[in-house]
């Protein structure tokens, strides 16, 4: 059984460009959560995706986007960005939304922004 | 909206000394309640999960979690510290809203084991 794969692992950008970020979830899990993780902070909730629709969102800005395809791989994309948004990000995928099911975390993808 | 607290920031432990992280939650509604841990450069890892059906739950390594609602605390234990343990742990809680199943985490406790 694959787990949850994160790509890149690192990345630097400059402030006020663009970023994707790429997840691949466990086999046979069906929702991707993502979540960023701010230096010597707790993981905050970004949103969530089930069966290719978001179907959650936290407390972040328009300029953080989403997909999730089909395969239900995921992407996070982040317009415009800020020195605030360096950042570990982490996707989590579950194999449904319900509240019990366990979220499979990858190892996450580190972004410096400049 | 519900949140954790997690109670020290460094914990530091000598190894096969008891291990209390100390986790309290707030929810005006059911809770259900995470431990996850981090190793470093690596992503979260289920330690162990309470969904109501028994207040002592037990995870992987030896860590077990009790669900207080008295005392609306949900802190992790362990008997015995092994040096493998030093990481960082996070606490976290999530409700059923019927929408996105969120997790609301707490700042996170830095475990330390020393011989």
């Amino acid at each position: 059984e694959t787990g949850v794969t994160q790509s890149p692992t690192h990345l630097i950008k400059t402030r006020g460009q663009q970023v994707t970020l790429r997840c691949s979830s466990q086999s046979g899990h069906n929702t991707v959560s993502w979540y960023q993780q701010a230096l010597g902070q707790g993981p905050q909730f970004i949103f969530q995706y089930y069966r290719e629709e978001e179907n959650g969102r936290g407390n972040f800005p328009p300029r953080f986007s989403g997909l999730q395809f089909p395969n239900y791989s995921s992407e996070l994309n982040v317009n415009a960005l800020e020195l605030d948004d360096s950042a570990l990000y982490l996707c989590a995928s579950s194999s449904t939304s319900g509240v019990f099911e366990t979220q499979y975390f990858g190892p996450g993808t580190r972004l410096l922004v400049l | 909206a519900q949140s954790v607290t997690q109670l020290g920031s460094h914990v530091s432990v000598s190894e096969g000394a008891l291990v209390l992280l100390r986790c309290n939650y707030s929810s005006s509604v059911p809770p259900y309640l995470f431990w996850y841990v981090q190793y470093p450069n690596q992503g979260l890892q289920l330690l162990l999960k309470y969904t109501s059906a028994a207040t002592l739950v037990k995870g992987i390594n030896g860590f077990e979690a009790e669900f207080k609602k008295s005392e609306t605390s949900f802190h992790l234990t362990k008997p015995s510290a092994h040096m493998s343990d030093a990481a960082e742990y996070f606490c976290a809680v999530t409700i059923n809203t019927g929408t996105a199943s969120k997790l609301t985490f707490g700042t996170g406790t830095r475990l330390q084991v020393t011989l």
